[in-house]
């Protein structure tokens, strides 16, 4: 069946760098573009970064753009996410999901805690 | 940026019907799609484009669009539909991202 397995998460201080990762089983990965979602504690889902089947595009909320990092090894079945210079106000839980541009995501992950704190 | 409104909490008793909205500038031209999200749990697609619906999501649920305002019906509402519901657009105006509102909890009493 679809899994989607992140991995990364943890407690990191502000200003600092941390990498997600998100495994990929069941389906063919290449076909697929990926997304990342984030949920703050008692707050909604906020987008955060697209990148398509093949590398080529990516997008990003303004929220993160400059700051983090979208990219995938579809060697491995696995999307990446490079946070930089991170802040407070990015403490949340990042779900990995499936899904196209224009498009709804289909599944995600159960996703991983991040908390930006000194 | 785009923004969609939806309303905080909406209650129902069991066996009743829940209508939660989703309400954004010029919404008509946009596809709407629809999430369950369950504390603990990953979300779940309960509606894409607008009125589908993914093979396993029960026809209890629907949605549907009207005006600037898009809603997620569920009939005959279980203790199992107890969760935040969450609705999604994607705006192309400059660089494409998508925007989720706001989230609505519905509560069976």
């Amino acid at each position: 069946q679809m899994q989607l397995v992140e991995s990364g998460g943890g407690v990191v201080q502000p200003g600092r760098s941390l990498r997600l990762s998100c495994a990929a089983s069941g389906f063919t990965f290449r076909s697929h573009a990926m997304q990342w979602v984030r949920q703050a504690p008692g707050k909604g889902l906020e987008w955060v970064a697209l990148i398509s089947y093949d590398g080529s595009i990516k997008y990003y909320a303004d929220s993160v753009k400059g700051r983090f990092t979208i990219s995938r090894d579809s060697s491995k079945n696995t999307v990446y996410l490079e946070m930089n210079s991170l802040r407070a106000e990015d403490t949340a839980v990042y779900y990995c999901a499936r899904g196209p541009p224009l498009g709804a995501v289909d599944y995600w992950g159960q996703g991983t805690l991040v908390t930006v704190s000194s | 940026s785009y923004v969609l409104t939806q309303p905080p909490s909406v209650s129902v008793a069991p066996g009743k019907t829940a209508r939660i909205t989703c309400g954004g500038n010029n919404i008509g031209s946009k596809s709407v799609h629809w999430y369950q999200h369950k504390s603990g749990q990953a979300p779940v697609l309960v509606i894409y484009y607008d009125g589908d619906r993914p093979s396993g999501i029960p026809e209890r649920l629907s949605g549907s669009k009207s005006g600037n305002t898009a809603t997620l019906t569920i009939s005959r509402v279980e203790a199992g539909d107890e969760a935040d519901y969450y609705c999604q657009v994607w705006d192309t105006s400059s660089d494409p991202y998508t925007v989720f509102g706001g989230g609505t909890q519905l509560t069976v009493l």
